[in-house]
């Protein structure tokens, strides 16, 4: 099957935005999520967005959806060094989430 | 528990041996998954319950491997005969139901090394 893409490294600068971008394969989606995984833990999620809607903001977090593109976006405002994790983006194919390879996000002082 | 709850935490194992690898979800939960991560893989979903339940086998790798669920609470997945491929983070999560929209939750993991 198609895999939900995207990009393996970002590496920003504290006090700087970090944008992850996602591409996802499945349009019927009905919510789009993102998870992050800090160093030896599970994933949490971090935030999530409703197919109906082009824009969530959660505090430091914005999270852009364009269904036409099947491209989702997560925006990290004033990132800290607390933020360094991998960030994965997942579709929900109707019973179980489908994850993108993970986006590891690196916050240099 | 808080949390799901996975055991163990580390297992190294040899060639050749059978694993149980356990997961106790949240109580009340009554979906179940489990993934595997593996190094650059991302996480690869391996098959999910509802209940005791698991309706679709599709996405286990092999036929070494195998899961149950009983009286809709722990799970185990079992890999017999493992192989160095096997190697990797096997992550349980559980939700309140199956479907869209209901937050899964993560345990941390059993990493598996065969050697």
């Amino acid at each position: 099957g198609e895999d939900v893409e995207q990009s393996l490294f970002l590496s920003v600068r504290e006090g700087d935005s970090s944008v992850i971008n996602c591409t996802y394969t499945d349009s019927s989606s009905t919510y789009l999520y993102w998870y992050k995984q800090e160093p030896g833990a599970g994933l949490q999620l971090l935030t999530y967005i409703f197919s109906n809607m082009d824009m969530k903001q959660d505090q430091r977090l914005t999270v852009l959806l364009n269904k036409k593109d099947k491209h989702l976006s997560l925006r990290i405002a004033d990132t800290q060094t607390g933020d360094s994790a991998i960030y994965f983006c997942a579709e929900d194919s109707g019973y179980a989430l489908n994850f993108g390879k993970g986006t590891s996000l690196l916050v240099t002082p | 528990g808080a949390g799901v709850s996975q055991s163990p935490s580390n297992k190294v194992t040899e060639k050749g041996k059978d694993v149980e690898l356990r997961c106790d979800p949240i109580s009340g939960h009554t979906a179940l998954y489990w993934y595997r991560q593996s190094l650059g893989q991302g996480l690869e979903f391996l098959i999910y319950f509802q209940g005791n339940s698991a309706p679709d086998k599709s996405g286990l790798p092999s036929d070494r491997f195998s899961a149950e669920r009983t009286g809709g609470s722990v799970s185990t997945l079992t890999i017999q005969r493992t192989q160095q491929e096997d190697s990797a983070v096997y992550l349980c999560a559980s939700s309140l139901a199956l479907g869209r929209n209901t937050e899964a939750f993560f345990g941390q993991g059993t990493r598996l090394t065969v050697v």
